[in-house]
């Protein structure tokens, strides 16, 4: 089963809007990331929070951590038509060799101009 | 700044043939991860090399191997390919500081 699960599986707004999207996970962890993935190309890294961290920001970027919940929301402020793309959780578990990552599956945000 | 580059971008293989897949990590980054993704799957993880040595394996078939060199480049490699691994193939690389530094991947078709 996956380690992290994501909600919605897919997000439609207009532009300036925000978007919010939600990923639980199930083992322990040292960390949780986000990436983005344009549709056919490789993943890039957002934001990475520790489990030690509640909430952290980057540009129009805010991500919160549950641990007691297991579970991660990432919010995207004032969206841009560029925004559009997949956006993957990622955790890191405590008990994973080699800091390997696991990813959930996904939500797919189109934004619209 | 250099980023991991990954060779052949797109290839396009038959059934029961061998498929070979080159990463170059970022300089310096001492780990290498290869994922494979699916049509609308996510990331799944195959098997990770730390200091040339393996330190992961997830799901990677039997039919899959791997390897890191003296460089730091890292070949997957793929025989009695199956339609089912049809897919992008992802290497990322990292230093240590829990960041994924991902390639743009190779698409791998079968036939």
């Amino acid at each position: 089963s996956q380690q992290g699960e994501e909600d919605p599986q897919a997000l439609s707004i207009q532009e300036g809007e925000n978007a919010t999207m939600n990923c639980s996970y199930k083992t322990s962890i040292n960390n949780l990331q986000w990436y983005r993935q344009n549709s056919g190309r490789g993943l890039v890294h957002l934001i990475l929070i520790r489990s030690n961290e509640r909430e952290k920001h980057s540009g129009r970027l805010r991500v919160t951590l549950d641990t007691s919940k297991k579970s991660s929301s990432l919010l995207i402020t004032a969206s841009r038509a560029a925004d559009t793309a997949s956006y993957f959780c990622a955790t890191d578990a405590t008990k994973a060799a080699g800091n390997k990552l696991t990813f959930g599956g996904g939500t797919r945000v189109l934004v619209k101009p | 700044a250099a980023g991991v580059i990954q060779s052949p971008r797109h290839l396009i293989k038959e059934k029961r043939e061998t498929a070979t897949l080159k990463c170059y990590p970022i300089p310096r980054h001492d780990t290498v991860y290869w994922y494979q993704q699916g049509p609308g799957q996510d990331p799944q993880f195959l098997i990770s090399f730390y200091e040339k040595m393996q330190s992961d394996k997830g799901s990677i078939p039997d039919r899959f191997s791997a390897q890191q060199f003296s460089d730091y480049h890292s070949e997957l490699n793929m025989s009695s390919l199956e339609l089912g691994d049809s897919a992008l193939y992802f290497c990322a690389s990292t230093s240590g500081t829990g960041e994924l530094f991902f390639g743009e991947g190779s698409r791998l078709t079968v036939l």
